[in-house]
């Protein structure tokens, strides 16, 4: 079985600073990786995804993330962060292997504040 | 296009009654899922559909919980005698092929309130 764990519940950043969001998993097979985010009352929108080649994925809303198979990480980070980002993130794997449900993490609230 | 739309968007309901919740998934996408997300467990798998193979049931927490999908479009989730532990948003996903590659695309959940 995999899980994922996010350190961090909740993550408060000034305006234009950047952040880190930090997601690490388990899994003794090959996985795929995601990070969604969800605005208040709304579902999960997919920010990005690494499925193999380049470890560094770039995603919408300038977010990008770095798959590090050595620490079992895929850390979300943003160099210039707006009012806008205020949401919850959520780290998901998907086993390679078959089967199709996402694991996600206990996610992380990102506050940015003025 | 439209998206993943889920109906009703809150459901308030007594103890032992039965609900049903609705999800509508993007159109043409053969794969559909129903997750589960509360204050208690986080965001939790259900149920998947993938075309006409047997569904995936292996998150369904008790009996009183079961799935359908008619006509592999619509999918209807039930819950028998809900309890208050039932309580949460219940969210659905439909992917356009059910690839371990493709994207899940959510729709904005249900709101269950079990009194």
């Amino acid at each position: 079985a995999q899980s994922v764990t996010q350190l961090d519940s909740q993550v408060p950043v000034f305006e234009e600073a950047p952040v880190e969001l930090r997601c690490n998993y388990s899994s003794s097979v090959s996985v795929y990786l995601f990070w969604y985010v969800q605005y208040p009352n709304q579902g999960l929108q997919l920010l990005l995804k690494y499925l193999s080649g380049s470890t560094l994925v770039k995603g919408i809303n300038g977010f990008e993330a770095e798959f590090n198979k050595s620490q079992t990480s895929f850390h979300l980070r943003k160099p210039s962060v707006h009012i806008s980002d205020t949401a919850e993130y959520f780290c998901a794997v998907k086993t390679t292997g078959g089967g199709n449900k996402l694991t996600f993490g206990t996610g992380t609230q990102l506050k940015v504040e003025l | 296009g439209a998206g993943v739309s889920q109906s009703p968007s809150n459901k308030v309901t007594e103890k032992g009654k039965d609900v049903e919740l609705r999800c509508d998934p993007i159109s043409g996408h053969t794969a559909l899922y129903w997750y589960r997300q509360s204050l208690g467990q986080g965001l939790e798998f259900l149920i998947y559909f993938q075309g006409n193979s047997a569904p995936d049931k292996s998150g369904l927490p008790s009996d009183r919980f079961s799935a359908e999908r008619t006509g592999g479009s619509v999918s209807t989730l039930t819950i028998q005698r809900t309890q208050q532990e039932d309580s949460a948003v219940y969210l659905c996903a439909s992917s356009k092929e059910g690839r371990g590659t493709d994207t899940q695309y959510f729709g904005p959940g249900t709101r269950l309130t079990v009194l």
